[in-house]
């Protein structure tokens, strides 16, 4: 597609469910991030793959939050048993490489509230 | 461990007034480094990248040089317009396993007025 596409767009859940958030990006892209940005902050690093494989883990606050990538495009950031401190906005960024000066493309992010 | 420091916003300035917004940053090695922006209701764009030392990167009236002697990337525009009203983000890349992965400031926010 012409950008990283994120879905849902705005997402309520309820304390304790289960969520899945799904980024589409730059076709062709090989590396792919995600973020956690609360409000009035910058981006905070989840996680990171290079094409399936699932290189960089390091940001994932606890073991309720998983990221999958199978096929090397698509995407699904899920967190499980949500918790209010979870409300934030999740943004994925695809890659076209790896490189150091590397431009990375973001989605509009997917806004979490849980209540 | 690697990261970068932005002056706390908001910047507020009238239209055609010179914009400063420091950035100083804390690496291992010779880092890229880079500005964000985020436009209200928009996702985080590149404005500018920087790849080396002494490197100037420019985009849009906006300027950044990198300068290892003070580990700063200061964003400067000398004309600012109302359209620049934004959060800026100051990042430069870590090493992980062969990769590099952007790592983030808090955000500045500027606001311009007509």
């Amino acid at each position: 597609g012409a950008g990283v596409s994120q879905s849902p767009r705005y997402k309520v859940a309820k304390r304790g469910q289960d969520v899945a958030l799904r980024c589409d990006p730059i076709s062709g892209h090989v590396s792919l991030f995600w973020y956690q940005q609360a409000l009035g902050q910058g981006p905070e690093f989840l996680t990171y793959f290079q094409n399936e494989a699932q290189l960089d883990k390091s940001g994932l606050p606890s073991d309720r939050f998983f990221a999958e990538r199978p096929e090397g495009s698509v995407s699904t950031l899920k967190i499980q048993r949500t918790q209010q401190e979870d409300s934030a906005v999740y943004l994925c960024a695809s890659s076209a490489d790896r490189g150091k000066g590397n431009t990375i493309y973001f989605g509009e992010g997917s806004w979490l509230t849980v209540v | 461990g690697n990261s970068v420091t932005q002056m706390e916003g908001p910047v507020t300035l009238s239209e055609e007034a010179f914009l400063t917004i420091n950035c100083t940053y804390t690496a291992t090695g010779y880092p890229s480094l880079f500005w964000y922006v985020q436009y209200p209701g928009e996702g985080l764009q590149l404005l500018l990248k920087a790849t080396k030392a002494d490197d100037k990167g420019s985009n849009k009236g906006f300027e950044a040089t990198y300068r290892k002697e003070t580990t700063s990337f200061h964003l400067e525009k000398g004309s600012v317009q109302v359209s620049d009203s934004a959060v800026y983000f100051c990042a430069l890349s870590r090493s992980s396993g062969g990769s590099y992965i952007p790592t983030f400031g808090r955000g500045t926010s500027l606001i311009v007025h007509p």
